[in-house]
């Protein structure tokens, strides 16, 4: 059963506009979560993170929400650029990620079009 | 360099056989983790270490595989026996434990194919 689920394998955007990635998570333990990108051949790459305690986090271009009583947490990309092709995993931990492993989604392939 | 390095970065083996995979984490990192990421998916924990101590190595898919951090540095990952089930990209990631939660840093990862 997957606790965490990237319902969304693909997304196409043009540059310049906002980027929505969406996560969802079924594990009510949960209290901190990540974002990750990927480019073929590479490992993933840390983009944000955000904890249980907080409802928004914003690093620049990138802003994470999270709705618990949903178990919904999203990755808004403004404005989109085409180095932000990748593909965006999702990850979630308990314990405040000081414990143990990330539980990843399957991840969505962003494609940010000229 | 500053981050996690593995190597070997392809590994082709033959079904049956042994192979080792190694990881130098960030310097100073205390946690190290193992990932195993097959196509399409996310990547999914295998066993972490707290300096030379594996605390978790809950995911592991079998006995055929074993981890070793002896000096709580570099890392090895064994796979005896390989089987063609075990190709996928072994991923591993360090982290320094901290208040407010720790980040994992991933390596580029080693992509095992079994023949």
């Amino acid at each position: 059963d997957q606790q965490v689920k990237q319902n969304s394998p693909s997304l196409s955007v043009q540059e310049g506009r906002i980027s929505i990635l969406n996560c969802d998570y079924t594990n009510s333990m949960f209290d901190y979560f990540l974002w990750y990108k990927k480019y073929p051949a590479e490992g993933p790459t840390f983009l944000i993170s955000i904890s249980s305690i907080k409802d928004k986090n914003e690093d620049g271009r990138f802003t994470v929400f999270l709705n618990k009583s949903a178990k919904h947490l999203s990755l808004h990309i403004v404005p989109s650029q085409p180095g932000d092709s990748a593909v965006y995993f999702c990850a979630a931990s308990a314990y405040g990620g000081s414990q143990g492993n990330l539980i990843f989604g399957k991840g969505t392939k962003l494609s940010v079009k000229p | 360099g500053a981050g996690v390095s593995q190597s070997p970065r392809y590994k082709v083996a033959k079904r049956g056989q042994d192979v080792a995979l190694r990881c130098d984490p960030i310097s100073g990192h205390v946690s190290l983790f193992w990932y195993q990421q097959a196509l399409g998916q996310g990547p999914e924990f295998l066993t972490y270490f707290q300096n030379e101590a594996q605390l978790d190595k809950s995911g592991l898919p079998s006995d055929r595989f074993f981890a070793e951090r002896p000096e709580g540095s570099v890392s090895t990952l064994k796979i005896q026996r390989t089987q063609q089930e075990d190709s996928a990209v072994y991923l591993c990631a360090s982290s320094l434990p901290g208040l407010a939660g720790d980040t994992q840093y991933f390596g580029p990862g080693t992509r095992l194919t079994v023949l």
